[in-house]
């Protein structure tokens, strides 16, 4: 069956950096799209970015363009979310999700566990 | 940027009963809407998609319709696994995806 797994996630100071880890397993992760949304604590949920089956294309939300980067490692099928320039407001739960297209329709079929980050000082 | 906008932000039901969440976009998103229930400390999950496909798993008692700006998701017969948050999604900018601030169904 689908499985997501994210890790990587924890406590960092703002202005630090932190990598998120997404292990895929169950489906052929290089057909499919890949997406990272986060949820603030008792809050709703934020797209953040997604990346084509092949990593050709990426696409970022608003409050996390040119501080975030997403990656994906088709070999080792594993999505990453690379976290620069960190800041309070980043404090969430980040969820990896897996589009039902590659190329990306935008409809995310199978959700991980999620892996919380704290900002704090 | 699409605005999603759910109404109301709460409702209060009872198990048996027949309930209908609203989610209205900023502009026209044809059919690209979908719905997904998330419970306390759980991870979103996918119930309808393209505004009326139901997800492959999800009960016959969910049901989506909408098209354009404005869009609903019905539940008939409440059961007790039904109440959680629901967020209608649009995918009509399927590079910039985005949710609606939620639902929260509660027990009356």
């Amino acid at each position: 069956q689908v499985q997501l797994v994210e890790s990587g996630g924890g406590l960092v100071q703002p202005g630090k950096s932190l990598t998120l880890s997404c292990a895929a397993s169950g489906f052929t992760f290089t057909d499919y799209g890949m997406h990272w949304v986060r949820q603030a604590p008792g809050k709703g949920l934020e797209w953040v970015a997604v990346i084509w089956f092949d990593g050709s294309n990426k696409y970022y939300g608003g409050s996390v363009r040119g501080r975030f980067t997403i990656s994906r490692d088709n070999f080792k099928n594993i999505l990453y979310l690379e976290m620069r320039s960190l800041r309070v407001d980043d404090t969430a739960t980040y969820y990896c999700a897996r589009d039902t297209a590659d190329l990306a329709a935008g409809v995310l079929d199978h959700w991980g566990q999620g892996t919380l980050v704290s900002v704090s000082s | 940027d699409i605005q999603m906008t759910q109404s109301p932000s709460s409702l209060s039901a009872s198990v048996g009963d027949r309930v209908t969440f609203t989610c209205r976009a900023s502009q026209s998103i044809s059919s690209s809407l979908s719905w997904y229930q998330q419970k306390p400390g759980k991870a979103p999950n996918l119930l309808i998609y393209g505004a009326s496909s139901l997800q492959s798993g999800v009960p016959s008692r969910f049901s989506g319709s909408g098209s354009g700006t404005d869009f609903t998701l019905t539940i008939t017969s409440l059961q007790p696994e039904d109440f959680a948050t629901y967020y209608c999604q649009q995918s009509y900018t399927s590079l910039r995806i985005s949710f609606g601030q939620g639902t929260r169904l509660e027990i009356k």
